[in-house]
């Protein structure tokens, strides 16, 4: 099982909808998630972190943690065409701080 | 906020030859420096993990004597693909924890390696 799972998409939604977008991990001692997005041939970039169990929101996005159910979400309202990328969906493993990575999500946004 | 400066952005070298790759954190001590490695439409992948004055920690799998890391000081890491092939070719990106209460990260700008 790998620590950090996504699905691959890709995941088209129309201009204005919204996107979802799953995580799910393997590691209980994870404490903090991160959600990165990334442009081809670019590096990430933070959109956001979570740590706590709940939602957290920042403009339009919001994160879902749910550590019960070791699952972590990161929803976007209003999507624009300028959100296509990938997503991955990050967490510390092991114990230590070193940073395990989903595959990543390709979301399209159409027009 | 913190920075790590990645140099060079691209480069394309003969099979056989040595590539060194840096990063340096700008404007904060990093004791620390995450080295990965990402393959076209795959996710990244943690090849190593350097430690100021100490040696390197690298991933299962991946060779030490061919990806040769140092970090001498607290603001420079270093990755050399020695003796590159072709299947070495891909996009490797630093990263260096910039701390706080909920453990930041910091990117570098990544490398494209091509081998030819």
């Amino acid at each position: 099982q790998k620590e950090v799972e996504q699905n691959s998409g890709p995941l088209s939604v129309p201009e204005g909808a919204i996107a979802s977008l799953n995580c799910t991990y393997s590691d209980r001692g994870s404490q903090s998630f991160f959600w990165y997005r990334q442009y081809s041939g670019k590096s990430p970039e933070l959109i956001m972190f979570i740590y706590s169990n709940g939602d957290k929101e920042d403009g339009r996005f919001t994160a879902q943690l749910n550590k019960a159910s070791q699952y972590v979400s990161l929803l976007i309202r209003d999507s624009q065409p300028s959100d296509s990328a990938t997503y991955l969906c990050a967490a510390p493993t092991g114990g230590g701080n070193k940073l395990t990575f989903g595959t990543g999500t390709q979301l399209k946004v159409e027009l | 906020g913190a920075v790590v400066s990645q140099h060079p952005s691209r480069v394309i070298c003969k099979s056989g030859t040595s590539v060194k790759i840096e990063c340096r954190s700008l404007d904060f001590q990093a004791t620390t420096m995450f080295w990965y490695r990402q393959f076209p439409k795959q996710s990244l992948m943690l090849m190593a993990t350097s430690n100021e004055g100490s040696k390197a920690t690298y991933e299962q799998g991946v060779e030490k004597d061919k990806f040769l890391i140092n970090h001498a000081s607290l603001t420079l890491s270093t990755l050399t693909v020695t003796s590159a092939h072709p299947e070495d070719s891909s996009f490797y990106i630093c990263s260096a924890p910039t701390g706080g209460a909920i453990g930041g990260y910091t990117f570098g700008s990544g490398t494209r390696l091509t081998v030819v």
